[in-house]
């Protein structure tokens, strides 16, 4: 059974830099696409971005030119980093599994973690 | 980017009931629509995936349809652990965007 779990400060102050890491057991990081999610508390969800094993990314443009998410295979890990944060960052972020099984099928996140609150105040 | 309308914002059913939630995109997604179910303290749960595909170890009362714009989320028998909030999400290129949720409550 794959799972994930999310680590990193859970208190930043307001300009300085998120950095979240996200440790797979259970399963290899290899061959599957691996996304970060984030939820305001009391709000929805919003999609931050992707990594793939390899190294590609794709990132939402909300976020414009804030995020990086980066891998490391050797420790089956993968994290994120968002600069510049405000307030409006606070939120529970999630780390997830991305499945596309095949060119026929979509996108969707089959395993998630437990998330991590993460407060923007100084 | 697409735009996902989630209808009606919240609801409440008794045990037993028929449920059902729609979601509706502001262009076409063909069945790149996926399902997620959030109770409260919880990560999202995937529910359905490509509009109508059960994922594994999902009760079978859970069931999705639709393709285009507009799909939709039943639970044909509304059970307790249904209490939950409930997203779609568009699946097929980024933004992967999601609605903005359905509180389900039960009564």
């Amino acid at each position: 059974q794959v799972q994930l779990q999310e680590s990193g400060p859970g208190l930043v102050k307001p300009s300085e830099t998120l950095s979240l890491t996200c440790t797979v057991s259970g399963g290899s990081i290899n061959n599957y696409y691996w996304s970060w999610i984030r939820q305001p508390p009391g709000k929805g969800l919003e999609w931050i971005g992707y990594i793939y094993y390899s190294g590609s990314t794709k990132y939402n443009p909300s976020l414009k030119n804030r995020v990086t998410i980066s891998v490391d295979t050797s420790k089956n890990q993968f994290s994120l980093k968002l600069n510049s944060v405000t307030a409006a960052d606070t939120a529970l972020y999630y780390c997830a599994r991305v499945s596309h099984p095949d060119g026929s099928s979509g996108w969707y996140q089959d395993y998630w973690g437990q998330g991590i609150l993460v407060t923007v105040s100084s | 980017d697409i735009q996902m309308t989630q209808s009606p914002s919240s609801l409440s059913a008794s045990v037993g009931d028929r449920v059902t939630i729609t979601c509706r995109t502001s262009q076409s997604v063909s069945r790149y629509l996926n399902w997620y179910q959030q109770t409260p303290g919880k990560a999202p749960k995937l529910l359905i995936h490509d509009a109508s595909s059960l994922q594994s170890g999902v009760p079978s009362r859970f069931s999705g349809s639709g393709s285009g714009t507009d799909f939709t989320l039943t639970i044909s028998s509304l059970q307790p652990e249904d209490s939950a909030t409930y997203y779609c999400q568009w699946s097929y290129s980024t933004p992967y965007t999601f609605g903005q949720g359905t509180k389900l409550e039960i009564k």
